[in-house]
């Protein structure tokens, strides 16, 4: 299985400032059709994983725009430009290259 | 909008079985693939299992290959787990998840909680 190892597991950020997330996998996330299927998704306490970003760097429908997510081969990372008070939970990137998908541990994100 | 509801969670006996539903609506169903995702208690997220639209070739963790079981009637909007010989460590928030084609899932329900214990 492909393991995501994500830093770092947690983060105390300042409201206004930037925020980066980094998630490494095992094994390149490359699929045959050219593609890196790597998500992101925002847990906040008490409620059920959100999808953020999904293929690296496509922000899901509603998702701000200060959220970003880049990379490529086994290395990607989410940035938050500006960290908003509303962006706190656990953050969790996630491979569907290779079956079974894998989440890495999460990250904690907190003001 | 896209709403997933889960339901059959409860307290069951290590070796013993348990149904999980999840009833889709707001999006056309026929056409979307339905996974299970598991959270066992203060821990991280973990695929459990994916069902394509069309029923056929469902993909599994090793964990629960044999054990587990899902499958969908799309007369009712619904998704299934079907879980056997449960073992403690199944214990788990079980969500439910749309897929989102090529490969990813883009909504994940509530959650039912599942508890295997004596």
């Amino acid at each position: 299985d492909i393991v995501m190892t994500q830093t770092p597991l947690s983060l105390s950020v300042t409201p206004g400032q930037p925020a980066s997330i980094s998630c490494r996998s095992s094994l390149s996330l490359l699929y045959s059709d050219g593609t890196y299927y790597l998500s992101w998704y925002l847990q906040k306490s008490g409620q059920s994983p959100q999808l953020l970003i999904y293929e690296v760097s496509n922000r899901f429908s509603g998702v701000p725009d200060r959220f970003s997510g880049s990379g490529s081969g086994t290395d990607f990372t989410l940035k938050i430009s500006r960290v908003e008070a509303e962006d706190v939970g656990v953050y969790y990137c996630m491979q569907s290259s290779h079956v079974p998908w894998t989440f890495g541990q999460g990250t904690k994100v907190e003001i | 909008q896209v709403q997933l509801v889960e339901s059959g969670g409860g307290v069951v006996q290590p070796g013993g079985s348990l149904r999980l539903s999840c009833v889709a609506s707001g999006f056309s169903f026929n056409d979307y693939g339905l996974h299970w995702v598991r959270q066992a208690p203060g821990k991280g997220l973990e695929w459990v299992t994916f069902i394509h639209y069309h029923g056929n070739n469902p993909d599994y963790i090793d964990s629960v290959r044999g054990r587990f079981t899902i499958s969908r009637d799309n007369s009712k909007n619904t998704v299934y787990l079907q879980m056997n010989s449960l073992r403690a460590e199944d214990t788990a928030v079980y969500y439910c998840a749309k897929d989102k084609v090529p490969r990813t899932m883009d909504y994940l329900g509530q959650g039912t909680l599942v508890t295997v214990s004596s």
